[in-house]
């Protein structure tokens, strides 16, 4: 099964600042989905993009999926200190989703 | 209200131990999974259940057995525990029967060490 990398493993911004996350996927796909889970909680889903959509937005969240390159991308504008925590993709591609390592962001205030 | 819990958080026990994991959903989603968490990260799916019928059924060793009494529970149950059983595991739900392709909904975790 195909498994979502995400990029940088780890980001660390100034509070205000925006940040971005990358994910890299290996086969064709159904949807890409973002979660985000802080230390030593569970995961809550942030969004799903669809594979005809390119573009989303939720907030202060904004994802792109390029099909055609297999990758997805998570902006997170005017970050907040909040905002500090692991954030994985999660691919499916007619079998259950996968997730990737995670790219953990710190943000300081 | 919570929407998935677990229960317990932590689990420390030793090694050739059975122990349970519980799993409860109120959102009355008809799909269930457990999921396993490693030392980096990687999020690896174990059991699907929907409608307490097992649908997913990874690469998971015969000691992990999962039991689902109704649609809304999905119980996790480890016989002789070992060291590498050690991770967090966690619950989560989805509304549609496949789930593939539907938004989970995940439980707190539970942090199982085995020493």
């Amino acid at each position: 099964s195909q498994q979502g990398e995400e990029d940088p493993q780890a980001l660390s911004i100034q509070e205000g600042e925006n940040a971005t996350m990358n994910c890299s996927y290996k086969t064709s796909i159904n949807n890409l989905q973002w979660y985000r889970q802080n230390s030593g909680r569970g995961l809550v889903h942030l969004i799903l993009i669809r594979s005809n959509e390119r573009e989303k937005h939720s907030g202060r969240l904004r994802v792109t999926l390029d099909t055609s390159k297999k990758s997805s991308s998570l902006l997170i504008t005017a970050s907040r200190a909040a905002d500090t925590a692991s954030y994985f993709c999660a691919t499916d591609d007619d079998t259950p989703l996968v997730f990737g390592k995670g790219t953990r962001l710190s943000v300081i205030a | 209200d919570t929407a998935v819990s677990q229960t317990p958080k932590y689990l420390v026990t030793q090694m050739g131990n059975d122990k349970s994991i519980k799993c409860e959903q109120n959102l009355g989603h008809d799909t269930m999974y457990w999921y396993k968490q490693d030392s980096k990260k990687f999020l690896k799916i174990m059991f699907s259940y929907n409608n307490k019928e097992l649908i997913i059924n990874e690469t998971v060793p015969n000691r992990f057995s999962p039991k689902s009494p109704d649609k809304a529970h999905l119980n996790l149950h480890i016989n002789s525990l070992e060291l590498g059983d050690s991770a967090v595991y966690f619950c989560a739900s989805s509304q549609g029967d496949s789930g593939y392709t539907d938004t989970q909904y995940f439980g707190p975790g539970t942090r199982l060490t085995v020493l």
